[in-house]
């Protein structure tokens, strides 16, 4: 069946750097992407969506971008900071569908 | 966290015991899930709610139960005829299909 998967299980960077996570999707029909962030211990918290009409979206320190043709999205954390140590992780849903599928989440681990 | 809460936080089940998960939202929204989750995995579907009064499975239904008979509240059982519960258990709350979920902190159910 369709998932979602992502290309690094693990990812560190130093403090201050620019982070990109990345994550493939396997079908076409999907159109509405969230990026979540799970901290150890606790629930996922919303980092930003996208939906398929779009290529690029940005929120505070962070973007993501959607690229279709080859069903990629990625996440940048811009000027990466201790507190953003954590995993991610992108989900997907398609058409008017209820159920989201998630990837199995990048570590991200930020050095001081 | 948002608008929803989950206890206890931790959970102990003995053999053949059947516990109840509480999830409450004061978001108003209209749709509940939840989801389990083992160690460095992904996110995995147990039942949700589009309504009051309405549930539907998701991809790991066997084992649990579900109950909405309140629009703030979608309390989950663990029944005995679950014999892997050990995870961490979370609940999410929509607007709407194809809207961004938000979490609860969780509860981690461990057996004894």
């Amino acid at each position: 069946g369709e998932s979602v998967g992502l290309h690094l299980p693990t990812l560190s960077v130093q403090e201050g750097d620019n982070s990109i996570i990345n994550c493939a999707y396997s079908n076409s029909a999907s159109d509405y992407f969230i990026w979540y962030k799970q901290e150890s211990g606790k629930g996922p918290q919303f980092i930003i969506d996208i939906r398929s009409n779009m290529d690029k979206r940005q929120g505070q320190r962070v973007t993501v971008l959607l690229n279709k043709t080859v069903k990629h999205l990625s996440l940048q954390i811009a000027a990466t900071q201790p507190g953003d140590s954590a995993v991610y992780f992108c989900a997907e849903t398609r058409g008017s569908n209820y159920k989201l599928t998630f990837g199995k989440g990048t570590l991200l681990t930020v050095n001081p | 966290d948002g608008g929803i809460t989950q206890s206890p936080k931790y959970l102990f089940r003995k053999e053949g015991q059947n516990v109840t998960l509480s999830c409450e939202q004061n978001l108003n929204h209209d749709a509940m899930y939840w989801y389990r989750q083992d160690p460095g995995q992904g996110l995995r579907l147990i039942y949700y709610s589009q309504i009051v009064n309405d549930f539907q499975k998701g991809d790991i239904a066997e084992g649990y139960s579900v109950s909405r008979e309140k629009k703030e509240s979608f309390p989950l059982t663990v029944t005995s005829a679950q014999k892997n519960p050990t995870a961490f258990y979370l609940c999410a709350s929509s607007r709407d299909r194809a809207e961004t979920q938000y979490f609860g902190p969780g509860t981690r159910l461990l057996v004894l």
